[in-house]
């Protein structure tokens, strides 16, 4: 069974651009994550949509946002880059119902805002 | 938010040497879950524990759910090299409601001495 999938694995920006990142989640798995790891950090909740729907996002500004589309597989949007946003951007998925708190992690998408 | 209380912040061990790491929270936890990093990577889902008491096994890992419910441990048996990594812990409270995002801990950062 295939594990979580990011793309790309790396991403170089400039200040003020904006970034795409993207994610497939294991099969039958339909809820998404994103967290954003700082370098030396722990894991910051973003975002988490289930069934295509936005269930709840964490205490980040507007400018990080994101979808999920009909075959589960997810985008993070981030506009408007700041120095402050360069982090490991992880992507995570789960089941629903039993067990649906296990939460299985992507390799990452490493963001450099220069 | 929630917060948990992840300890010792880093270890340094001799190869077969045992390691003991916890985390604590301000809150009842109805679940805990036990992660590994490595470099780069993206977290490895360790143990997951869902009651109070429970105490599982992977391996030469053992992780117990507090009786309090606002504690976790994870122990290591006879440590080798390939343990070298972060651990976090993370749960979700019992007042998250039907919120699925965990709160993670700081890490332990583990290093294996020869």
């Amino acid at each position: 069974e295939a594990g979580v999938t990011q793309s790309p694995t790396h991403l170089i920006k400039t200040r003020g651009q904006q970034a795409t990142l993207r994610c497939s989640p294991i099969s039958g798995h339909t809820s998404v994550y994103w967290y954003q790891q700082a370098l030396g950090l722990g894991l910051q909740f973003l975002l988490w949509y289930d069934e295509g729907e936005e269930r709840n996002r964490g205490n980040f500004p507007p400018r990080f946002s994101g979808r999920q589309f009909p075959n589960y597989s997810s985008e993070l949007n981030v506009n408007a880059l700041e120095l402050e946003d360069s982090a490991l951007y992880l992507c995570a998925s789960s089941r629903s119902g039993r067990g649906s708190y296990e939460q299985y992690f992507g390799p990452g998408t490493r963001l450099t805002v220069t | 938010g929630q917060q948990l209380n992840q300890s010792p912040q880093s270890m340094f061990i001799q190869e077969g040497e045992d390691v003991s790491m916890n985390c604590t929270s301000s809150s009842i936890f109805n679940t805990w879950l036990w992660y590994k990093q490595d470099p780069g990577e993206g977290p490895v889902l360790l143990i997951a524990l869902y009651k109070a008491g429970e105490l599982t096994s992977n391996g030469r890992l053992t992780a117990q759910f507090g009786i309090t419910r606002k504690d976790s441990f994870l122990n290591i048996s006879a440590s080798i090299p390939s343990d070298v990594g972060i651990y976090f812990c993370a749960g979700r409270s019992l007042t998250s409601g039907s919120a699925r995002q965990l709160t993670f801990g700081s890490g332990t950062q583990l290093t294996v001495l020869p």
